[in-house]
């Protein structure tokens, strides 16, 4: 079984300000992590994924996320949002034979200027 | 490389009624996975076609059903619908190699929004 569990529904940040969007995961094997944005109406982007190389994974538009195996968590960071950051943010975990993809429910960043 | 494509961008259908979603994977993909999005809330999975045969289902009535295509190509039909069934439908594409379990990542369609009325 696998889950995924995002804390914070909507988190606003000022512009410049670090980013912060936490994950935590439950999987019985090894995992494969990921972060996905999504723009409104619109589908969803890559921003990084973690398939059990290095823990610090350098994605996208100057995000990072690190993998703490300890705390169970794949945290989401930028040093300093943009206006155009704005968006809804999903974690997603996949440790199934196939390439089932379980979805957190997201975080919605608000970036005030 | 062509990204995924789906269509038709936007349907307004009655309860009742059924209706068919299609997707076009990226070049070189096999694999293509549906999701549910309902508003508010993260994709739900709903099923995934490899080599032309449904490859793992997530919790959802057989009056959702799929098929792929020789071209890798997919579509999903939903039978007697309810309102319920208003919703963000995604299609994602990935490669899956022999051998079993894929580092490969989905890339997303755009998605279909279907209201039902």
């Amino acid at each position: 079984a696998q889950s995924v569990t995002q804390l914070g529904s909507h988190v606003s940040v000022s512009e410049g300000a670090l980013v912060l969007l936490r994950c935590n995961y439950s999987s019985s094997v090894p995992p494969y992590l990921f972060w996905y944005v999504q723009y409104p109406n619109q589908g969803l982007q890559l921003l990084l994924k973690y398939t059990s190389a290095a823990t610090l994974v350098k994605g996208i538009n100057g995000f990072e996320a690190e993998f703490k195996k300890s705390e169970t968590s794949f945290h989401l960071t930028k040093p300093s949002a943009h206006m155009s950051d704005a968006a809804e943010y999903f974690c997603a975990v996949n440790s199934g034979g196939y390439q089932k993809v379980t979805f957190g429910t997201g975080t919605k960043l608000q970036v005030i200027p | 490389e062509t990204g995924v494509t789906q269509s038709p961008t936007h349907l307004i259908k009655t309860r009742g009624q059924q209706v068919t979603l299609r997707c076009s994977s990226q070049s070189g993909h096999n694999t293509v996975s549906w999701y549910q999005q309902a508003l508010g809330q993260g994709p739900q999975f709903i099923f995934q076609y490899y080599r032309e045969e449904e490859n793992g289902r997530g919790n959802f009535p057989p009056r959702f059903s799929g098929l792929q295509f020789p071209n890798y190509s997919s579509e999903l039909n939903v039978n007697a619908l309810e309102l319920d069934d208003s919703a963000l439908y995604l299609c994602a594409s990935s490669l899956r190699l022999a051998g079993g379990r894929s580092t490969d990542t989905q890339y997303f369609g755009p998605g279909t929004r279907l209201t039902v009325l």
